[in-house]
């Protein structure tokens, strides 16, 4: 079956901009979360959705990244007035639910974000 | 606090040869999964394997195995027969239940296969 696809695989953006960035998941999952591999801090965990439950938001580096997932299925990550530092390639992951026996979380692609 | 740690250098190793990737952790759950992943230079991550904290034997799956040492916290990879496709980064995580079962994970062991 598909895998968890993301867009756009690659982003150039000015500093200043906003972006947008994609997921959806396999289907069938639950859960869903975003997570941000830099250079310099590795792996970070970013946010977590679990079907209509209010997601965890604890791993957002600031007010100016949010998430949203729309009918349980497709997520978006925003970045709002970026900055050089958020420069990293963001990854989305999908589970079952946490508690079913099946939460290894599989991975996208990736999106490559570059801010000039 | 590291909850992961991931310490070996880059390593090289010989095609069809078997190697050990080192990881240790940090919990104070007593319920914890653990998690290897594959990082190839395209940069998907890849499910490689999984060990519950309450399993009584040590997964494996095809050429990987994790040798699961509950009481020291360490959760080794071994790949047996490298091969030359398996030259990657490696990454150990864990999921923690009262973490939402996020990963926290390791900053990875590069490992390259040579002919």
């Amino acid at each position: 079956g598909a895998g968890v696809s993301q867009s756009p695989s690659n982003k150039v953006t000015e500093k200043g901009k906003d972006v947008e960035l994609r997921c959806d998941p396999i289907s069938g999952h639950t859960a869903l979360y975003w997570y941000r591999q830099s250079l310099g801090q590795g792996l970070e965990f970013l946010i977590y959705f679990q079907g209509n439950s209010a997601p965890d938001k604890s791993g957002l580096p600031s007010d100016r990244f949010s998430a949203e997932r729309t009918g349980g299925s497709v997520s978006t990550l925003t970045i709002q007035r970026t900055q050089q530092e958020d420069s990293a390639v963001y990854l989305c992951a999908s589970s079952l639910a946490p508690g079913s026996g099946g939460e290894t979380q599989y991975f996208g692609p990736g999106t490559r974000l570059l801010v000039l | 606090a590291q909850k992961i740690t991931q310490t070996q250098p880059g390593m090289f190793v010989q095609e069809k040869e078997a190697v050990t990737l080192d990881c240790t952790y940090d919990t104070s759950d007593p319920s914890y999964g653990l998690f290897w992943y594959k990082q190839p230079s395209s940069g998907e991550m890849i499910f490689l394997i999984y060990q519950g904290s309450y399993d009584q034997q040590n997964a494996t799956e095809g050429r990987y195995s994790l040798n699961f040492q509950k009481a020291r916290k360490s959760a080794n990879l071994v790949i047996s027969a490298s091969q030359l496709g398996d030259s990657a980064m490696y990454f150990c995580a864990m999921r923690e239940p009262e973490g939402n079962n996020r990963l926290a994970f390791g900053k990875g062991n590069q490992v390259v296969v040579i002919p």
